[in-house]
């Protein structure tokens, strides 16, 4: 089954700052990886998706990601970090369940804090 | 990116009575839509699969009994938590792909259910 970890529960960085969040992926054969944020008691955001092609994908509000096939990662990144970037990221994968359907497995959360 | 409602947005119900959550895909046709459940500060736990017009497909250790799923439409799907009970508590979030191609999933902004 593929699966995705994210080893950090909290990223905090000053506002101007750039921000990385990590993920890293174990899967059989070429992933389809996804960011998607959310917002408190909202639901989630779609950022961007690694499907193939240029290892760095570009996405919404400024967010890139960089495919590392070598080093099994998608860590989520921007130059700059904004107040308002203060939020809960996830890291999914498509996968095919036991019940035959493409579901997204999500990691479990990274929570970012963007401080002033 | 298309767009996914939820409704309602928050629910206070009696143990015992059943809840009914919608989730509507407002400018696309969901071929398949996905009802998740997430407990606070965790990740989201995929609960079943719709396609429409078919039944819905559960995951391992989920009640289909509790937790009834109706896709009677490409634009609508509904999760009814069957006699309620404080352990149901949770945010739950509804999920819909168009089947054009697009890989990711697009959310609603969830439910949050309270059972008193």
């Amino acid at each position: 089954a593929q699966s995705v970890a994210q080893p950090e529960d909290q990223v905090n960085v000053a506002e101007g700052n750039p921000l990385t969040v990590k993920c890293t992926y174990s899967v059989s054969g070429n992933p389809y990886l996804f960011w998607y944020v959310q917002y408190p008691n909202r639901g989630l955001q779609f950022l961007l998706k690694y499907i193939t092609g240029d290892n760095l994908v570009k996405g919404s509000y400024g967010f890139e990601a960089e495919f590392n096939k070598s080093q099994t990662s998608f860590h989520l990144k921007k130059p700059s970090a904004l107040v308002s970037d203060s939020a809960l990221y996830f890291c999914a994968v498509r996968d095919r369940g036991s019940t035959g359907f493409q579901k997204l497995v999500f990691g479990t959360g990274t929570r970012l804090l963007v401080s002033p | 990116g298309a767009v996914v409602s939820q409704h309602p947005s928050w629910v206070i119900c009696k143990s015992g009575t059943s809840v009914k959550i919608e989730c509507r895909s407002l400018d696309f046709q969901a071929t398949t839509m996905f009802w998740y459940r997430q407990f606070p500060k965790q990740s989201l736990m995929l609960m079943a699969t719709s396609n429409e017009g078919s039944k819905a497909t559960y995951e391992q250790g989920v009640e289909k009994d509790k937790f009834l799923i109706n896709h009677a439409s490409l634009t609508l799907s509904t999760l009814t938590v069957t006699s309620a009970h404080p352990e149901d508590s949770s945010f739950y979030i509804c999920s819909a792909r168009d089947g054009q191609g697009n890989t990711e999933a697009f959310f609603g902004q969830g439910t949050r259910l309270t059972v008193v």
